[in-house]
């Protein structure tokens, strides 16, 4: 049972390339979310996608994109990476929306540095 | 902005002594968790406290809640060296989202 795993670790990206971060959950669940953590700000929410199929914005999601691809997978894509999106992206999920006394289950973090 | 902040900021404490560890939030809730985050890892739910309940414990934790006041408090007694770590308090916002504060930084002297 492997729970929330993310794809890539690290990465480092030049000034305008794109790439995707992937997420999986292994654990039936509705909710997923992407965070952005910088020093000093503690998590701030990109998207999150309270089932397959539907996606909303966070506190930060300009200069990216998700994609709820099935109820397993939900992907963060930068088209043009820019220098201020270097941080450490976190995933996580729930076990239903709309229930809400459950908690979070987070990956071990994407740390992606962008030159 | 962010619905949670945490007091204070950053924290050092002798082992042994008890840590606490505040949290004020803006709108109301359906509940509000306790998460921690050693260094350079991904962060762990420690406790759920619902917004009916006052107060909930869990090992050595121990977190109030005042919704009055929009506050919550999280205690650690006893503390060891394994507790150093960062420590969040995140609560559950409009249309569902876990929306976090920046966090305690907390150090365990030896």
């Amino acid at each position: 049972n492997a729970g929330v795993t993310q794809t890539p670790k690290f990465q480092v990206l030049k000034t305008g390339q794109s790439m995707t971060l992937q997420c999986a959950q292994d654990m039936n669940h509705n909710s997923m979310y992407w965070y952005r953590q910088d020093p000093g700000m503690g998590l701030r929410l990109i998207y999150y996608s309270a089932s397959e199929g539907t996606t909303d914005k966070g506190e930060v999601p300009n200069g990216y994109n998700v994609s709820r691809l099935n109820k397993r997978e939900f992907s963060l894509r930068l088209e043009s990476a820019a220098p201020s999106q270097t941080s450490v992206y976190f995933c996580a999920s729930r076990l239903r929306d709309r229930v809400p006394n459950t908690e979070a289950f987070f990956g071990q973090g994407t740390r992606l540095t962008v030159v | 902005s962010q619905q949670g902040e945490e007091d204070p900021q950053a924290l050092s404490i002798q082992e042994g002594e008890n840590a606490t560890m505040n949290c004020s939030y803006k709108t109301s809730i359906n509940n509000l968790q306790w998460y921690r985050q050693n260094s350079g890892r991904g962060l762990v739910h420690l406790i759920l406290i619902r917004s009916n309940e006052r107060e909930k414990h869990s090992g050595r934790l121990r977190v109030t809640l005042d919704t009055s006041k929009k506050s919550s408090s999280l205690l650690i007694t006893a503390s060891r060296a394994a507790d150093t770590a960062s420590y969040f308090c995140a609560t559950k916002g409009r249309d569902d989202k876990i929306i976090f504060g920046k966090g305690t930084r907390l150090h365990i002297l030896p």
